[in-house]
């Protein structure tokens, strides 16, 4: 779903199956991007990172989709399971000496 | 083992108090952060530096201050000006301004 107002969206799927978690970035000059995941009350956490030379990445049960095109990313979790509950978040690294630009994170609930 | 380590995890405080929030790393990172994080939403950067005794405002640095003194401490003081401090406080480094982030466990600030 759409992010609307102060509510994450939220994205439910049944364990085993796959999941695929969008991101809209803001600047078409970024030329790195981050996909974190945040379990409750923690930090967050690296996943995977792509750079703008590339339109896939895979690690292990993730891959990362980049469509400079129309400033998209996503990030695909292979086989999901209860573990990866979680927010997910993309950070894309706009030009200059700027810090990452983070955002506004997904919910992925797990249905076991 | 090397990481980013921040304290207290958890912290109550009244209205009107100053509270202190703690971030080391011993990454030998050049740059930190201060995110805040309020319930079902992204990060919103407060504060970063990129080198020792300089820092720079994010988006929210009102009723905020911080100091780099040493390479490896960025605190973060909440003031009683900071009008709703209630929140999730993250700390980050990096190895640059533009790399990948490396977040703390948080800070829980509740003001009763």
């Amino acid at each position: 779903g759409e992010s609307v107002g102060l509510h994450l969206p939220t994205l439910s799927v049944q364990e085993g199956d796959n999941s695929i978690i969008n991101c809209a970035y803001s600047n078409s000059a970024s030329d790195y991007f981050i996909w974190y995941k945040q379990e409750s009350g923690k930090g967050p956490q690296f996943i995977i990172d792509i750079r703008s030379n590339m339109d896939k990445r895979q690690g292990q049960r993730v891959t990362v989709l980049l469509n400079k095109t129309v400033k998209h990313l996503s990030l695909q979790i292979a086989a999901t399971q209860p573990g990866d509950s979680a927010v997910y978040f993309c950070a894309e690294n706009p030009p200059g000496n700027t810090p990452l630009v983070f955002g506004k994170g997904t919910r992925l609930s797990v249905i076991a | 083992d090397g990481g980013i380590t921040q304290s207290p995890k958890y912290l109550f405080r009244k209205e009107g108090q100053n509270v202190t929030l703690s971030c080391e790393q011993n990454l030998n990172h050049d740059a930190m952060y201060w995110y805040r994080q309020d319930p079902g939403q992204g990060l919103r950067l407060i504060y970063y530096s990129q080198i020792v005794n300089d820092f720079q405002k994010g988006d929210i640095a009102e009723g905020y201050s911080v100091s780099r003194e040493k390479k490896e401490s960025f605190p973060l003081t909440v003031t009683s000006a900071q009008k709703n401090p209630t929140a999730f406080y993250l700390c980050a480094s990096s190895k640059s301004n533009t790399g990948e982030l490396f977040f703390g466990e948080g800070s829980r600030l509740t003001v009763l």
